[in-house]
């Protein structure tokens, strides 16, 4: 059974700083892993995906990582602002899609 | 890509009424799933729903619960029935589409509180 573990749980830095943002899951045999964005009380909008076959995907300031003998994937910000405030999930895609529990962050003016 | 609305936003309910969600997708897609996230958790399936057939629940959730509709191929309705405190939560709606490689696209969320 796939688990999903996000660490850290919550984190606060402040504006300016690169933050890396991790992504554990126990199962190796998966499709794909997307990482989203969700403010309070609202929905999820999608940041990156990587597929299976893929070591990184670049958007912007943001840029993910996959490593799947190891069961990992991490989401590095750079330059972080306070805008970039919110929780971040990763989803691990195989025969059912598998959310972490999310990294709540908070970046300080 | 997907863009989807869902209504409402936010509710707050009485206990023991019924709320129904909607969920419109700008495009045509074969499965929507319909997600609850309770406070400070993430995100749990409910259900998966197929147009012109009975949607598919996860274990610990039923349709008499959970009624599902999925009338065509780019709506769906999600009815929260007889609720309860416990049923305070965030629920999502969601499709999975793409080229070759298919993405998540999530609605903005319904935050229903129910007292």
């Amino acid at each position: 059974k796939q688990e999903v573990t996000q660490i850290p749980a919550a984190l606060s830095v402040p504006e300016g700083e690169n933050l890396v943002l991790n992504c554990s899951f126990t199962d190796s045999a998966i499709y794909n892993l997307q990482w989203f964005r969700q403010d309070p009380g609202k929905g999820l909008t999608s940041l990156l995906l990587i597929q299976s076959s893929q070591r990184e995907q670049t958007s912007g300031r943001l840029n993910a990582s996959l490593d799947k003998s190891s069961g990992r994937s991490t989401l590095y910000i750079a330059a972080s602002q306070p805008g970039d405030s919110a929780t971040y999930l990763c989803a691990v895609v195989s025969f059912k899609t598998i959310f972490g529990a999310g990294t709540r962050l908070f970046v300080k003016a | 890509s997907a863009v989807i609305s869902q209504k409402p936003s936010r509710d707050i309910c009485q206990r023991g009424t019924s709320l129904t969600i909607q969920c419109q997708v700008d495009s045509q897609v074969t499965m929507m799933f319909w997600y609850r996230q309770q406070p400070g958790q993430s995100l749990t399936l409910i259900a998966t729903a197929n147009q012109g057939s009975e949607a598919t629940y996860e274990s610990g959730f039923v349709i008499d619960k959970f009624p599902i509709s999925r009338p065509n191929l780019t709506f769906s309705t999600l009815t929260v029935s007889n609720m309860s405190p416990e049923d305070s939560s965030i629920y999502l709606c969601s499709v999975a589409t793409g080229t070759g490689v298919e993405k998540l696209f999530f609605g903005s969320g319904t935050q229903l509180s129910v007292l």
